[in-house]
């Protein structure tokens, strides 16, 4: 499978700044996806990364607060702006390889701490 | 009621048994089904996806779906301390606004006893 890596592999950020992650992956892939951890929870998907437009978001997040890029099949940014010690996550990129109902494939992710 | 639902555990199992880790979901028209592995500290790993009623064995690894009872689970023979982390159930939603969606269960902590 693709293989899929993050930049950075953790940071510690100050209040009210903003961090750009960045996704490449070594082959082209359909779809990518960005995704939260927070401390002892499950994975919340942030939102789709669509290659040349908008990112489509889940009920939750906006535009705003995370900024997300595609310029092409390889490589997604997820900036996350304006930083409280409530954004303090593991911030995941994924990929889905192939067409139809193809499993997602994690990146190393972003261990982000704000404080 | 949660679109994806599993027991948080921690389930404790000896080495050399067989540990059963469980899932249920909400929506019925649901078609692929998957269980990653996460190690503390590690992003998810994906170990098993299933499509299609029944079983479906990989090494020492089987996932059984049923898609009548909306319930899909993972079996672990000969298990190991190396298995000791975390299983994420997630299974692909159908959603009006977003087309399909993967959605996480909460994840099983599961602990092998050597």
């Amino acid at each position: 499978s693709a293989v899929i890596s993050q930049k950075p592999s953790r940071d510690i950020c100050q209040r009210g700044t903003s961090l750009t992650i960045q996704c490449q992956v070594d082959s082209q892939v359909t779809m990518m996806f960005w995704y939260r951890q927070q401390p002892g929870q499950s994975l919340t998907l942030i939102a789709t990364a669509n290659q040349g437009s908008e990112a489509t978001y889940e009920s939750g997040f906006v535009i705003d607060k995370f900024p997300i890029s595609r310029p092409n099949l390889t490589f997604s940014t997820l900036t996350v702006s304006n930083m409280s010690p409530e954004d303090s996550s593991i911030y995941l990129c994924s990929v889905i390889e192939g067409w139809g109902n193809q499993p997602q494939h994690f990146g190393d992710g972003t261990r982000l701490s704000i404080l | 009621q949660k679109e994806v639902e599993q027991n948080s555990g921690p389930l404790s199992v000896p080495e050399g048994a067989i540990a059963s880790l469980n899932c249920t979901y909400s929506d019925r028209g649901s078609q692929s089904f998957f269980w990653y592995r996460q190690y503390s500290g590690k992003s998810p790993e994906l170990i098993m996806s299933i499509y299609s009623n029944g079983d479906k064995e990989d090494g020492r690894f089987t996932a059984q779906l049923n898609k009548a009872s909306q319930y899909v689970s993972l079996l672990i023979r000969d298990s190991q301390p190396s298995d000791s982390a975390t299983y994420l159930c997630a299974v692909n939603i159908r959603t009006r606004e977003y087309g399909n969606k993967l959605v996480f269960g909460a994840g099983t902590i599961l602990r092998v006893k050597s």
